[in-house]
């Protein structure tokens, strides 16, 4: 069955640097997103993509976020400047139509120091 | 706002069967998710039903869905040891656009 592949599974770094988080979506979805968990928090929601722009975005997903599709299977976060409560699982999330389910990668799990 | 709420914790004695409840607010919501958690893994779908639908059975598993109340359930039969693991309930809301909102998860844990 295919799936949404996420690289890396643990990625650390420093404050104040830029990372990028990696996803592959399931190949023939149209609609792409972004979620956060805290640990031991809620899944939260950062922002949703469909036809190369945002649709929707939280109001954690400031300006110290972006979103990209660079090509036509990979979907990108990018956190400049990170801060050390930006340190969570990031999940990439994908789906055909507005009324199918979200299927999941494994996440990213970010850890600032 | 909209919410979805669960109780956290759930024990079961393995083979008994579990239940796992949660109650939304959006009374728009389309589709009403189950997803599995398994410790550091990512969110498995486990199952779903449309909002004009009353239940939905898949093999182990039973979903109950009281519109009027606005509560889902989760049933389990026969829970297992590898049924271990954090129940996310997430509705679909319309007025959002596209994105979901989660439960905060129910961390069931199944006794031998």
């Amino acid at each position: 069955e295919p799936e949404v592949t996420q690289t890396p599974s643990h990625q650390v770094t420093q404050m104040g640097q830029e990372v990028i988080l990696r996803c592959v979506p399931i190949s023939n979805h149209l609609y792409f997103y972004w979620y956060r968990q805290i640990l031991g928090q809620k899944v939260e929601f950062l922002v949703s993509f469909y036809n190369n722009e945002i649709s929707e975005k939280s109001e954690i997903f400031d300006d110290q976020f972006s979103v990209e599709r660079p090509d036509g299977s990979n979907f990108t976060l990018k956190i400049r400047s990170t801060k050390l409560e930006d340190s969570a699982m990031y999940f990439c999330a994908s789906r055909d139509n507005r009324d199918s389910p979200l299927h999941f990668g494994n996440g990213t799990r970010l850890t600032v120091t | 706002g909209e919410d979805v709420e669960q109780s956290l914790f759930l024990s079961v004695r393995e083979g008994d069967s579990s239940v796992i409840n949660c109650t939304y607010t959006d009374s728009s919501s389309t589709y009403l998710y189950w997803y599995k958690q398994e410790p550091g893994a990512g969110l498995q779908l486990l199952t779903y039903i449309f909002s004009n639908m009353d239940m939905k059975q898949d093999q182990r598993l039973t979903v109950l869905l009281n519109k009027k109340d606005k509560h889902l359930s989760l049933r389990i039969a026969d829970t297992q040891t590898g049924d271990s693991a954090i129940y996310f309930c997430a509705e679909s809301i319309r007025n959002y656009g596209q994105n979901f909102v989660f439960g905060p998860g129910t961390r069931l844990s199944v006794l031998p």
